[in-house]
């Protein structure tokens, strides 16, 4: 079992849509959490950091919930510009950081 | 400032043959990674480095080699290339006491 599992999509979605993503990790002493978001043949970039009690950053909503070991982002009244593969990302201890395979966004006009 | 800067961009190798990748960054950042990405599999860590003089193995380090001689670079060499090594290579730093990782854009390595 992967330690960070993601849907791959892809979610192919109107313009204006509201769309949802989650996330699972396996390990329970897991102790950070992110989203970063990844343009086709483009590098990683953070997109938001989550945070147990849920965090807002415009049209992007992240939350966390430890106890059935989930993420999710939500991404409200969708643009063009928000296709993208979505990456999952753990911190499980000091410096190392364990990734999901990504889902990837599709948003048509 | 350029940020992480990787160099080649692009690669073809036949097996067997070796190369070195080189990862820059001018931010000062302790810390630096080397990543291999797959398709649906995500990136996965090869090696790391806490600061100069110091390495770690990642999650697939069979195969690969790394040294920090200088603290803006952290180098990933593969002393006899095989076609399972064909991939996107990423390379990554951050400052201590952050968590926040910042990516170098990529080189694409073919082994044939």
């Amino acid at each position: 079992r992967k330690e960070v599992e993601q849907d791959p999509g892809p979610f192919n979605v109107p313009e204006g849509a509201t769309v949802a993503f989650n996330c699972t990790y396996s390990n329970s002493a897991s102790q950070s959490f992110f989203w970063y978001r990844q343009d086709c043949r483009k590098e990683p970039k953070l997109l938001m950091s989550v945070y147990s009690s849920g965090n807002e950053d415009g049209r992007f909503t992240a939350q966390l919930n430890r106890a059935s070991q989930y993420i999710s982002l939500l991404i409200r009244d969708s643009k063009l510009s928000d296709s993208a593969t979505y990456l999952c990302v753990v911190n499980n201890a000091g410096n190392m950081l364990t990734f999901g395979g990504g889902t990837r966004l599709m948003v048509k006009p | 400032n350029a940020g992480v800067t990787q160099t080649p961009k692009f690669r073809v190798l036949k097996t067997g043959q070796s190369m070195t990748l080189l990862c820059a960054q001018d931010m000062n950042h302790e810390y630096m990674y080397w990543y291999r990405q797959d398709p649906g599999m995500g990136l996965r860590l090869i090696h790391y480095s806490v600061g100069e003089g110091t390495t770690a193995k990642g999650e697939v380090p069979d195969g690969y080699n790394v040294s920090r001689l200088k603290k803006q670079n952290f180098l990933l060499g593969l002393e006899s290339a095989a076609p399972s090594q064909t991939s996107v290579y990423f390379c990554a730093s951050r400052p201590g006491g952050e968590e926040t990782q910042y990516f170098g854009p990529g080189t694409r390595l073919l082994v044939l």
